[in-house]
């Protein structure tokens, strides 16, 4: 009965192959999020969506990409994977991007990804 | 460098005392906000707070903003072993959630 969940929860890939992560939501929510998380580093916001084909960076975009054809589903894309991207994905949605922060994010359980 | 600084990186305590950790910055932030993340799962949001200067308990757990709404503290009483876990802070900048950004977190353990 999950609102969001992540798939897939394990990967390991090569160097220079492109890699899917998928993020799907039950909650009907506009505002959908990708995170890294890396020791030391907290999370750091790779790019967003605020509406179905409307997606901007966040401050580590480089070498990614994403897509939202759907409101529920928000698809993050290795172009050609690095080592420095081994890391641990968090996708996470939320009611509203509203000044005030009253919404929080809710958060999926996340995506290991290591390149190999 | 991270925009909001945790302190400390590591706590380990024993059950029933109390602790206090804290959420830095130079920047002023029109929200704050405390999650709570446990291994091999992603953050849940413990409480959200807006105004300088506000108060907020949750249980055990009480959280302050800041009266210039830069820093951030979560104070545990009575520490429990399900407390465990990492406690991360992240503050709202802009008009938009985008723009939420996220400090290192504190790893909290606490033995029975």
């Amino acid at each position: 009965d999950a609102g969001i969940t992540q798939s897939p929860r394990h990967k390991v890939t090569e160097t220079g192959t492109p890699v899917t992560l998928r993020c799907h939501q039950t909650e009907n929510h506009r505002y959908m999020y990708w995170y890294r998380q890396d020791p030391g580093h907290g999370l750091r916001l790779i790019h967003y969506s605020y509406g179905v084909k409307d997606t901007d960076k966040g401050e580590v975009s480089d070498g990614y990409s994403v897509s939202r054809s759907k409101t529920e589903d928000f698809l993050l894309t290795l172009e050609s994977a690095t080592s420095s991207q081994t890391s641990v994905y968090f996708c996470a949605i939320s009611e509203s991007g509203s000044w005030s922060g009253a919404y929080g994010y809710t958060f999926g359980s996340g995506t290991r990804l290591t390149v190999v | 460098t991270q925009l909001l600084e945790q302190s400390p990186q590591f706590l380990s305590i024993q059950e029933g005392e109390n602790l206090t950790v804290y959420c830095n910055s130079s920047s002023v932030f029109s929200s704050l906000q405390w999650y709570r993340q446990e291994p091999g799962e992603g953050p849940v949001l413990l409480v959200t707070v807006v105004t300088g200067g506000e108060v907020k308990k949750l249980k055990r757990l009480t959280f302050q903003f800041g009266d210039a709404r830069k820093d951030s503290s979560l104070h545990i009483t009575a520490a429990q072993p399900g407390d465990t876990g990492l406690y991360l802070c992240a503050g709202g900048r802009g008009y938009n959630n985008n723009d939420m950004r996220f400090g290192a977190g504190t790893r909290l353990t606490v033995k029975p």
